[in-house]
């Protein structure tokens, strides 16, 4: 299976602060990298595919970049609905495996 | 909007089958792949496996992660507008949040792209005697 690391585990940031979340591959997986936002008792929310395409809906402040083994999803201008917990995903091949998650806290 | 909705028992003894339901409501059962998803207490997602669209000419059999895949099914109810989640032989290792969703598939340049675009809120196992 194809390991997915996240990094950091945890950070604070205050409101207005560029975040940049980071997502490494254990081998190359193209641009096959999913993101997903997760609040406590909500169900997560889709956020971006293939790397750097938005869904529909998602704030412009959030972009993604990378392939191949190193990724990034990036708040540009952090604001108070966006603290929650951020997954990467890989589609490249079975099983897609998720990283460990990024909790993003209020410094 | 489709929305997703899991049930099913909250508590489960060791060596049984844990059976989950997820229900669709908001758009078709028939046009989409669906998939389950959990996280164990403390840990991170992992993939369970998904079911192919059944409307589809080419639909396929199941496909099961491969370290829970001599315990799993994953079966589809169109009447119901549901689809479901059996894994046997539950032990503590088990116990965890469970999630549906449905599964996307994008094609950008010849390059298939999946994911899981509309998730339930999840309910949780706990496996105990």
């Amino acid at each position: 299976d194809i390991q997915m690391t996240q990094s950091p585990s945890s950070l604070s940031a205050s409101v207005g602060d560029r975040v940049t979340i980071t997502c490494r591959a254990s081998q190359s997986i193209s641009n096959s990298l999913n993101w997903y936002q997760h609040k406590p008792g909500e169900a997560p929310k889709f956020l971006m595919y293939a790397a750097s395409y938005s869904q529909s809906g998602v704030p412009s402040r959030f972009s993604g970049s990378g392939f191949g083994t190193d990724f990034t999803l990036t708040i540009s201008s952090l604001q108070p609905e966006d603290f929650a917990t951020y997954y990467c995903q890989q589609s490249y091949s079975t099983p897609d495996t998720f990283g460990g998650g990024t909790k993003v806290e209020i410094k | 909007q489709v929305q997703l909705q899991e049930s099913g028992p909250g508590l489960v003894k060791p060596s049984e089958t844990l059976s989950l339901t997820c229900a669709v409501s908001g758009d078709s059962i028939s046009n989409y792949n669906w998939t389950w998803i959990r996280q164990p207490p403390g840990k991170g997602l992992e993939y369970i496996g998904y079911i192919y669209n059944i409307g589809s000419p080419d639909h396929k059999p199941p496909h099961y992660n491969p370290s829970l895949k001599s315990r799993v099914t994953i079966s589809v109810d169109t009447s119901k507008k549901q689809f479901s989640l059996k894994l046997r032989s539950v032990t503590a290792a088990d116990t965890a949040v469970y999630y549906c969703a449905r599964r996307r598939l994008e094609i950008i340049t010849n390059t298939y792209h999946y994911y899981m675009d509309v998730w339930g809120k999840g309910t949780t196992v706990t496996v105990s005697s």
